[in-house]
Parts: C-alpha cells; structure tokens; sequence
C-alpha cells in the first residue's frame, strides 16, 4: 500500500524565514513523488515534481529515498505563499495519485 | 480552454435525495480523476478513468456512490441516497497520459452539503 504523511496541518512562518513543509511516504516500489498547492480561490495545480529537479516560485524538494521524505523548502518566505499544500506520491509508469492529509501555511507579515 | 469544468458549483441538498456531479474535462486529455476533500481525510481518489474506461474505484466508500464516463468529455459522479457524511468537496481532474502519472489539472470543485 502506497501513504503520505503530512505531519503539520497548519504552519506559520514569518515573512523572510525559511520555510520546511515535511512529507514522507511509504511505498515498496521506486516512488514518483509531486507536490500540488491550492492558493486562496484557486484551482488545486501541480507546483513540482521530483524528476523534473525544477525551482518554481522559490520552492524546492529532494526525494530522499533513504528517510523516505520529500520535504518541501524555501529559503525565503513571502506572503504570496500562503496556501494549501499536498503531497503525493504514485509508482513509476502508474497515474494514481495518492496525496496527504495537506499543510496550511499562512506567511506572517 | 477554460479548464475542466464542474457543475454545480455548490449543492445544498437533504438527507436521502440523489445528487449528481458533472464534470467535462479538458480536451484530449484521457484520464479522469473524481476526488473528495475533507479536513479531516484531505484528497482522497474515489475512481478514475482512462480512455472512458473505469480502472480503480477501490476509492468509491460503498455502494450509494456510482460513476460514469459515457464519453471523452463527459463524467458523473452519483451519490443515490445521500448522507449528512458526504458532506465534502469533490474534485474532478483530467490529465493526458501514457503509462505514467503525468500534471493532473483540477477542476474548481463541488461543494456538497447534506443536511
């Protein structure tokens, strides 16, 4: 069976402070993983996957398969961050998703 | 394109009545996914489709819920009788795939209260 662990439901973190959003998961094949966020009155989308090893919006994640993490991370927060964050996780050549339970950040001004 | 599109946006309904979310995807893209959000559970998969064709509905929580692809731009999701408990949003998305998890793109939702 394939679960993420989204730890935090709710994160506060102060405007310019770095900021961590943990994710682990647990899956016996080789993992695909993805994080998604939802912005105030916004469709829920894709903010990076682990393959591409992109930077989008500040925001970056390494897939450390030997913790089993995918943690989410900026080095400086800006207001603009404030959302709903997912995690989620599928298996090479498989198109189920499986997400977290979500984190909330709000960004302290 | 205007995305995928859910309707209705917000349905308020009593306990026992049947409901029916809508949901067209986006244009050529060939998999169908109906999710539920709920505080307390998050984003769960209730079923999704490729090429109209049902593949996983170990999601679906009993048998009041059913759902149907009948064409590439068309899906429902039917919940025969209602409960105050799936009182939730339901989240439809699309995506183009071949052998392996691609961007899935959401539509707004559908926020369901059963009273």
């Amino acid at each position: 069976a394939q679960r993420v662990t989204q730890p935090e439901k709710l994160l506060s973190v102060f405007k310019g402070a770095p900021v961590e959003l943990k994710c682990n998961y647990s899956y016996s094949g080789s993992p695909e993983l993805f994080w998604y966020v939802q912005y105030s009155r916004q469709r829920l989308q894709l903010l990076l996957r682990h393959i591409s090893r992109e930077s989008i919006k500040g925001f970056t994640a390494d897939l450390n398969k030997g913790e089993t993490s995918f943690h989410l991370k900026k080095p400086f927060a800006q207001e603009e961050d404030s959302a709903m964050y997912y995690c989620a996780l599928t298996g090479v050549g498989n198109e189920k998703l499986t997400f977290g339970t979500g984190t909330r950040l709000t960004i302290i001004p | 394109d205007a995305g995928v599109i859910q309707s209705p946006r917000h349905e308020v309904t009593e306990m026992g009545q049947e409901v029916t979310l809508r949901c067209k995807p986006i244009s050529g893209h060939n998999s169908l996914f109906w999710y539920r959000q709920t505080m307390m559970r998050g984003l769960e998969l209730l079923i999704y489709f490729n090429n109209n064709v049902p593949i996983d509905d170990s999601g679906m929580p009993e048998d009041r819920f059913s759902a149907k692809m009948p064409n590439a731009s068309f899906s429902t999701l039917k919940i025969q009788p209602s409960e105050p408990r799936d009182s939730a949003v339901y989240f439809c998305a699309s995506s183009l795939t071949s052998g392996g998890a691609y961007e899935q793109y959401f539509g707004p939702g559908t926020r369901l209260t059963v009273t």
